[in-house]
């Protein structure tokens, strides 16, 4: 059973740094073609992907935010995470991270983390 | 990136069928014949309902079908049922390992 979980913090005052866990089970990142995404929506908005990393691969961004993203992976840990420097409350939403199958989708997803920035 | 164009909302009583549109871009959509469509309920993670434009994963009802024409995606959802109700996305690949999601529509059964 394939399993993830996004954590980190609730609340962030802004221009601080957001840093977001994304913990998973049940795959292997080593596989082609399976990497982790990360996907915000505000509340009452859209979905927008922010990014992507696979196994064998540098990450890969969003072009308006790649600035401020950095996307990191612990392997032996089973865990990707995700930094945001200098946030907004534009950035306020739930964050999701999902997984990319060889499918070419995302089929599965955390149950995402809502993220307040204010001060 | 700009993202995908989509109706804010569509309605459909029990029992029709419902066509949501996904436009993009010669860059994305009509590039790839790699667009997905997710299913979001209030609160929750969004669903894998269409991968690769038209196939289906194991689970989702055969009600739900995608195509493409073009830059543009589509979903359609046949015999709507009251739990069909919920907001729907489409995202495609856009190339250089990028993605791209639909502002999203509103489904009223």
């Amino acid at each position: 059973q394939i399993t993830l979980k996004e954590s980190g913090p609730t609340l962030v005052k802004p221009t601080q740094t957001l840093t977001l866990t994304c913990t998973f089970s049940g795959v292997s990142l080593t596989t082609t073609g399976v990497g982790v995404g990360w996907i915000r929506q505000p509340p009452g908005k859209a979905l927008e992907w922010l990014g992507l990393i696979y196994w064998d691969d540098a990450p890969h961004y969003t072009a308006s935010l790649k600035s401020r993203l950095t996307i990191t992976r612990d392997t032996s840990k089973k865990q990707m995470v995700l930094t945001m420097t200098n946030v907004d409350p534009v950035d306020t939403a739930t964050y999701f991270c999902a997984l990319l199958t060889p499918e070419n989708a995302f089929d599965f997803w955390g149950q995402g983390t809502m993220v307040t920035v204010s001060s | 990136q700009s993202a995908l164009t989509q109706p804010a909302s569509v309605s459909g009583s029990p029992r029709q069928s419902i066509t949501i549109s996904c436009a993009g871009t010669s860059s994305d959509v009509g590039s790839y014949n790699l667009v997905s469509w997710y299913q979001q309920h209030p609160g929750k993670a969004p669903k894998l309902m269409i991968f690769e434009g038209s196939k289906r994963p194991s689970g989702v009802s055969n009600r739900f079908s995608g195509a493409k024409s073009g830059n543009t995606a589509s979903l359609t959802i046949s015999g709507l049922q009251a739990e069909d109700e919920a907001d729907y996305y489409c995202c495609s690949y856009a190339g250089d390992s990028s993605w791209v999601f639909g502002g999203g529509t509103k489904l009223t059964v």
